[in-house]
């Protein structure tokens, strides 16, 4: 089975505070990619990755940026969190072709 | 730009009382619609992927149909724990992420 692992289910941090937030994957699949999610928002691309290094931002990258040093693990980097970024974060992987995404079980993420 | 825009935001049935969930999606060379199920506090979980109009994919009490201009989950006589929320979600041309609608809410009373 597909297995995407995300490093914690909940975080609460600080205004201002750099946070990481880490994502594994174990299909060996090219793409990953962060999504956040919010009520009445749905879900929304913030970037996505399709090999190591290589990385696009998506619909909301402001604020954010990523690492992928290693092709199982992608990485989403808030500089300086803000309250805006109270969010659940998602993270998902898929082969090259797409055809389908699996999703890790998400980050739920508090910015006092 | 894709767009997905699904309907009811909210839907409550009773046990065993059939119906269907919307997706009405606006995409450039589509390549791919997927839904998913998503339970609170959980990751999306996969159900199936669509990609031509015509198509129609079935798993247990759920059966996925598309056209040029939406996709419908039929719902067949539904037990309690079919209760979730619903993403519709599509694939564009333009990139490799998903755009996704804003889900409906499903609550199967027993």
């Amino acid at each position: 089975d597909v297995k995407v692992t995300q490093s914690s289910r909940y975080l609460v941090k600080r205004t201002g505070e750099k946070v990481f937030l880490e994502c594994v994957q174990d299909m060996d699949h090219e793409n990953m990619f962060w999504y956040r999610q919010d009520p009445g928002l749905g879900l929304r691309l913030i970037y996505f990755s399709y090999d190591v290094k290589m990385k696009e931002k998506g619909d909301i990258p402001e604020g954010y940026s990523v690492s992928r040093e290693k092709k199982e693990r992608f990485s989403l980097i808030l500089e300086s969190a803000s309250t805006n970024q109270t969010s659940m974060y998602l993270c998902a992987s898929s082969s090259l072709d797409g055809t389908r995404q699996y999703f890790g079980p998400g980050t739920r993420l508090t910015v006092t | 730009e894709d767009q997905v825009t699904q309907s009811p935001e909210a839907l409550r049935l009773q046990e065993g009382e059939s119906s269907s969930l919307n997706c009405s999606y606006t995409v450039s060379g589509l390549r791919g619609l997927f839904w998913y199920r998503q339970d609170p506090g959980k990751g999306p979980e996969f159900l199936f992927t669509l990609y031509s109009a015509g198509e129609e994919k079935e798993k247990e009490r759920l059966k996925a149909t598309l056209t040029k201009k939406e996709s419908f989950l039929h719902i067949t006589a539904p037990k309690p724990e079919d209760s979730a929320t619903y993403l519709c979600a599509v694939r564009g041309g333009g990139a490799d992420g998903l755009t996704f609608g804003k889900g409906t809410h499903l609550i199967i009373q027993p």
